[in-house]
């Protein structure tokens, strides 16, 4: 098992709710990346940072947002929650060296919009 | 548009009996490709990363072998306990580290 950890394991939301996922990275990583994964599809890259700042950013609107800290723990937070919404949560850790970023992943957030 | 596609999308087999898993990748400057493994309900496990063409890795009963256009992971003799679903994934370009995955490929495995 990796380090990383998430927050809640489960949630159930309704269409308009805002929700904070959280996510604790793994030790001596300094950054983290946020994944979307609908059943039966792959991850879909939401956004990355690294020391705290923005790293890049996936096709998904303004209303999800993201912060972390400077212990490099992370929240993604999402407005206006569609049905579409509804998915498994990723968090990944990864310490930036070098040419390529190697991503450990955490348990997941299950979120359901009703 | 970067793109990662895998086949086949699921795959049966009987304990013992080797496969292989593909990943084609269209991609413009491969930095890295990686393979990971994801149980039901769970978080993606890393397996290798691979960053240019003739390069293997092993572990275990899994190969993981890259070309210039595509991988593949060799299953050699698998066990039940094998049965999950494999994750392709690139990270390509010069626009920070945004990872591509594909949809994976399930593998059950029977004893």
């Amino acid at each position: 098992e990796t380090g990383v950890t998430q927050s809640p394991t489960h949630l159930i939301k309704t269409r308009g709710q805002q929700v904070t996922l959280r996510c604790s990275s793994q030790s001596g990583h300094n950054t983290v990346s946020w994944y979307q994964q609908a059943l039966g599809q792959g991850p879909q890259f939401i956004f990355q940072y690294y020391r705290e700042e923005e790293n890049g950013r996936g096709n998904f609107p303004p209303r999800f947002s993201g912060l972390q800290f400077p212990n490099y723990s992370s929240e993604l937070n999402v407005n206006a929650l569609e049905l579409d919404d509804s998915a498994l949560y990723l968090c990944a850790s990864s310490s930036l060296a070098g040419d390529t970023d190697t991503q450990y992943f955490g348990p997941g957030t299950r979120l359901t919009v009703l | 548009e970067d793109q990662v596609t895998q086949s086949p999308e699921a795959l049966r087999l009987q304990e013992g009996e080797s496969s292989s898993l593909n990943c084609s990748y269209t991609v413009s400057g491969l930095r890295g490709l990686f393979w990971y493994r994801q149980d039901p309900g769970k978080g993606p496990e890393f397996l290798f990363t691979l960053y240019s063409a003739g390069e293997e890795k092993e572990k275990e009963r899994l190969k993981a072998t890259l070309t210039k256009k595509e991988s593949f992971l060799h299953i050699t003799a698998p066990k039940p306990e094998d049965s999950a679903t494999y994750l392709c994934a690139v990270q390509a370009g010069t626009g920070g580290f945004k990872t591509i995955f594909g949809a994976g490929t399930r593998l059950f495995v029977k004893a």
